[in-house]
């Protein structure tokens, strides 16, 4: 199966908005709403920011935000802060032998 | 509250096999689907496994399929990964996931356990 695209890396000041795209060109990945997305530190394990493509888990900032529209999904992290500076992975369901994919991975800079 | 410990890993030669263990603890174990996701030094994760909630349906990555087996032991609470015939580009940290529900993502993770096959 094909990972999911998405930029190499965003950037942004304190306070603004940024959004991470999350390309899928199976159309399982388009029919289906399983959308999640991962935030990584260096050294530390990933943490779900999103699942289903906008639920957000208890304890996850609201500054946190999730969308799709047909082969895009998108995470957007608003008023941003220095602690967001991490990598972010999307993952989606795509159903088949192989059910499920990671993107390639954004870096996120807060400048 | 929901943990998962990863056990294992190790250094290995290419060739030889080896049995990652997950126990779980904190949630009920027996009625939700586990994966195993792993991720090679410096790349992302690449999901490798799924087993359902009573293990009877099994999925796994085009890249390991015919050499892991995915299984679980309810009554243990524990996530296995047979591992064999391992190649150098099997070398990475395999952390086991808890679903948040079917097809949802994945809630909890381990702290992984590393796997370095070399000779």
């Amino acid at each position: 199966q094909s990972a999911l695209t998405q930029p190499a890396s965003v950037s942004g000041s304190p306070g603004q908005s940024i959004t991470i795209s999350c390309t899928g060109t199976s159309n399982d990945f388009i029919d289906y709403n399983y959308v999640s997305w991962y935030q990584q530190h260096p050294g530390k394990v990933p943490k779900v920011m999103i699942y289903e493509v906008s639920n957000r888990p208890s304890g996850v900032s609201n500054r946190f935000s999730g969308s799709k529209s047909g082969n895009t999904a998108s995470l957007t992290i608003s008023g941003l802060q220095a602690e967001d500076e991490a990598d972010y992975y999307c993952s989606s369901y795509i159903g088949g032998s192989t059910p499920y994919v990671f993107g390639t991975g954004t870096q996120v800079t807060v400048l | 509250q929901v943990q998962l410990v990863e056990s294992g890993g190790g250094v290995v030669q290419p060739g030889r096999s080896l049995r990652l263990s997950c126990a779980a603890s904190g949630f009920t174990f027996s009625t939700y689907g586990m994966h195993w996701i792993r991720q090679a030094p410096g790349k992302g994760p690449e999901w490798v496994a799924v087993i359902s909630y009573d293990g009877s349906h099994k999925f796994y990555a085009d890249s390991v399929r015919g050499r892991f087996t995915i299984s679980r032991d309810n009554s243990k609470n524990t996530l296995y990964l047979q591992i064999s015939s391992l190649r150098s580009e099997d070398t990475a940290v395999y952390y086991c996931a808890k679903e948040v529900g079917p097809r949802q993502g994945f809630d909890y993770w381990g702290q992984g356990t590393l796997v370095t096959v070399s000779s």
